[in-house]
C-alpha cells in the first residue's frame, strides 16, 4: 500500500528565503507524482507534474526534484513572497489506466507561511 | 472551458439526513474522481468513475455513501444517514482520459 509523506508539516520563513519541501512514497513504482498548492477554505491547484521518467520540472521560481529509485521528491521555492503562503500537497499516482491505476495518493501537506 | 464546478460549496445536514454533493466535470472529461479531506488530514480517495462506470470504489466506505456519474449530468456523491464524522470537505476532480486531474474548489459538509 502506497504511503506518502511529507516533512515538515509546518514551516515558517521570513520573505525572500529560499526553501525546499520534502516528500518521500514508499512504493517507487509510480506514473508520476504532483504537487498542489491549496490555499485555506479552497480547492486544490496543480503547480507541477513530473512524469515517472523525468528528473525535474521547473515553473517560475518552483522547482521539482524527482529520485523514484529512492522515492522522495523535493518542491523548491526560490525567493519566497507572503503571497506562496499556503498548504502544498505532494500526490503519487499508481501505474496502470484500470482499476487503481489512477488514483492519487496524497500526503499530509506542509503548511508554509512566509513572513513579511 | 470552465473548470470542474462543485455545488454547493457548503452543505450543512443534522445527523440523520441526507447529503448530496454535485460535481460537473470540464467540458469534454469522462472520467471523475472524488476525495475526502477530513480536517486536520490528508486527502484521501474515494472512487473513480467514468460514465455511467464505477471504475474503482475502494476507499469508498461500505454504507452509507454512494457514487454515480449518469450519461447526463453532474456525478452524485450521495450521503445516506449522516454522522458526525462525515463533516469534512469533499472534493472532485475530472480528467480527459484517465491521467491528469483537475481539481474542484470542494463542498464542506458540516454534521450537526
Amino acid at each position: 500500500k502506497q504511503e506518502v509523506t511529507q516533512i515538515p508539516a509546518a514551516l515558517s520563513v521570513p520573505e525572500g528565503e529560499n526553501l525546499v519541501l520534502n516528500c518521500s512514497f514508499t512504493d517507487s513504482a509510480i506514473y508520476n507524482l504532483q504537487w498542489f498548492r491549496q490555499d485555506p477554505g479552497k480547492g486544490l491547484t496543480s503547480l507541477l507534474l513530473i512524469q515517472s521518467s523525468q528528473r525535474e520540472q521547473t515553473s517560475g521560481r518552483l522547482n521539482a526534484s524527482l529520485d523514484k529509485s529512492s522515492g522522495r521528491s523535493t518542491l523548491y521555492i526560490a525567493a519566497s513572497q507572503p503571497g506562496d503562503s499556503a498548504t502544498y500537497l505532494c500526490a503519487v499516482r499508481a501505474p496502470g489506466r484500470e482499476t487503481s491505476g489512477s488514483r492519487l495518493t496524497f500526503g499530509e501537506g506542509t503548511q508554509l507561511t512566509v513572513n513579511p | 472551458n470552465a473548470g470542474v464546478m462543485q455545488n454547493p460549496r457548503h452543505l450543512v445536514r443534522r445527523r440523520g439526513q441526507e447529503a448530496r454533493l454535485r460535481c460537473s466535470p470540464m467540458k469534454g472529461h469522462s472520467h471523475v474522481y472524488w476525495y475526502r479531506q477530513l480536517p486536520e488530514e490528508g486527502l484521501k480517495f474515494m472512487v473513480y468513475l467514468q460514465k455511467e462506470n464505477i471504475i474503482d470504489e475502494s476507499g469508498m466506505p461500505k454504507e452509507r455513501f454512494s457514487a454515480e456519474f449518469p450519461k447526463e449530468g453532474p456525478s452524485i456523491l450521495r450521503i445516506q444517514q449522516v454522522v458526525r464524522g462525515d463533516s469534512a470537505a469533499y472534493f472532485c476532480a475530472s480528467s480527459p482520459h484517465g491521467d491528469t486531474q483537475y481539481f474542484g474548489p470542494g463542498t464542506r459538509l458540516t454534521v450537526l
